[in-house]
């Protein structure tokens, strides 16, 4: 099916391991965004990108990782993983040429630290 | 900058009943405004927008929106509330011909009682 998905949805660590966090999106589109959700939060974005080798910071950028060599996939590292990383994580896309900018979201992972 | 207000973090509401969920934003320029629901467990999923024209916007599930530009605000409304309309829904804004990162309000839970 096309989509974006991630992958883990549910994972369990301990503290200073490290996790990665994989999205894969089909259709292509130029954006990816991720996000943490966490009560009393809402949505904080993480990192996002904008094509295939450009990345930039969001609001909540310190301890993550992110790369994107190929335009489908996007994954997030978190290097030394922390209780304070414990959260939802949800990646999203959008089609910026074509587009008007309304995202799709995957379907989250749950990352707890203990 | 842009920002978005959801000035309700819960709105509870009678099974049948009109529901309005309030949103008011602050852009530069021209907004792009968005409704997203999110289900228990599930990512955010596109509900309707506002891009140019008609003030009232309809969605999926027989939701609509009214863009107030003297008022910067854009309220979500259905006019008979169903108890499967329970759910966290989040405001987001973007202006027109910046950047592509969306600005989200922090959400509103949705209760709908039988």
């Amino acid at each position: 099916d096309a989509g974006i998905t991630q992958s883990p949805r549910y994972k369990i660590t301990e503290t200073g391991r490290q996790v990665t966090l994989m999205c894969h999106q089909t259709w292509s589109h130029s954006y990816m965004f991720w996000y943490r959700q966490d009560l009393g939060h809402g949505l904080r974005l993480i990192y996002y990108s904008a094509a295939a080798d450009i990345t930039d910071k969001g609001e909540v950028p310190d301890g993550y990782v992110v790369s994107r060599s190929k335009t489908e996939n996007f994954p997030l590292t978190l290097e030394s993983a922390t209780r304070s990383q414990t959260s939802v994580y949800f990646c999203a896309s959008t089609e910026a040429l074509s587009g008007t900018g309304e995202l799709f979201f995957g379907e989250g992972s749950r990352l707890t630290v203990l | 900058a842009q920002s978005v207000a959801q000035p309700e973090d819960q709105v509870n509401v009678a099974e049948g009943n009109p529901l309005t969920v309030k949103c008011t934003y602050s852009v530069s320029g021209n907004p792009y405004l968005f409704w997203y629901v999110q289900y228990p467990n599930r990512g955010l999923q596109f509900l309707l927008k506002y891009i140019t024209g008609d003030n009232l916007v309809k969605g999926s599930y027989g939701f609509e929106a009214e863009f107030n530009k003297s008022q910067t605000s854009f309220h979500l409304k259905k006019p008979s509330a169903l108890v499967s309309d329970s759910a966290l829904y989040f405001c987001a804004v973007r202006d027109y011909g910046g950047s592509y990162i969306p600005t989200f309000g922090r959400g509103t839970s949705l209760i709908v009682h039988p």
